[in-house]
């Protein structure tokens, strides 16, 4: 069965500090897609990555990067130089189609805190 | 604007009193999906549809039903609402119909008590 974790429950960082939200997965598919998703206090997910399972390249996106390493099972993601507006808790979630099945897998999230 | 809405977005109900919550997308999307999102839980899929009147269970479906008579809508239906389901409930779309390959699009969210 496939499964996502995120160990980080809370993570408390001062604004301008780097910060790596960790994701491992696990599936018995070869071919699945990973995703990450921010949901800041305001309640609504907004999405920030897709990454499927033959593309390994890293991904870089103004102060967001993101390292998918299957042979880790790991898809992290990094924020540098953070800010206070990158407060919320973010979520990595895992999707895999079988056929005419589908199902997304979300970790239970990480709470990022970033203070002045 | 692309977007899709829910409604309401907070309700405070009782135990035993059917109700049902409205879900929208004008994207023209096939994949519409119902989550529910639970502290130290995340969220977890309750049913899904990926067309017209196609639907499928998803990881907690027990105590909901969900019907998909037009492709924008997807309404979650709680015939007899029970204080195990106070929880903050989603509802997605997504471009491709398995709702696998693409980001989904969620709407803002609906506050759900039970009492």
């Amino acid at each position: 069965a496939q499964k996502v974790t995120q160990a980080q429950t809370e993570i408390s960082v001062v604004e301008k500090e780097d910060v790596t939200l960790d994701c491992v997965y696990e599936t018995r598919d070869t071919t699945y897609y990973l995703f990450w998703y921010k949901q800041p206090p305001s309640g609504e997910l907004v999405f920030l990555i897709r990454r499927n399972s033959f593309d390994e390249q890293n991904e870089i996106s103004g102060r967001y990067s993101w390292n998918f390493q299957k042979s880790t099972s790991s898809f992290n993601f990094t924020i540098t130089a953070s800010q206070v507006v990158d407060s919320a808790v973010y979520f990595c979630a895992l999707s895999e189609a079988r056929g005419t099945a589908s199902k997304l897998t979300f970790g239970t999230g990480t709470r990022l805190q970033v203070t002045l | 604007e692309a977007q899709v809405t829910q409604n309401p977005r907070y309700l405070i109900t009782v135990t035993g009193k059917k109700l049902t919550v409205t879900c929208s997308q004008n994207m023209n999307h096939e994949y519409m999906s119902w989550y529910r999102q639970d502290p130290g839980l995340g969220l977890r899929q309750i049913y899904y549809s990926m067309n017209v009147e196609v639907t499928d269970k998803g990881d907690v479906p027990e105590g909901y039903k969900v019907s998909r008579k037009e492709k924008r809508n997807f309404p979650l239906i709680l015939e007899s609402p029970s204080p195990n389901q106070t929880s903050l409930y989603f509802c997605a779309s997504s471009r491709d119909t398995l709702g696998s390959y693409n980001e989904q699009f969620f709407g803002p969210g609906t506050r759900l008590t039970v009492l």
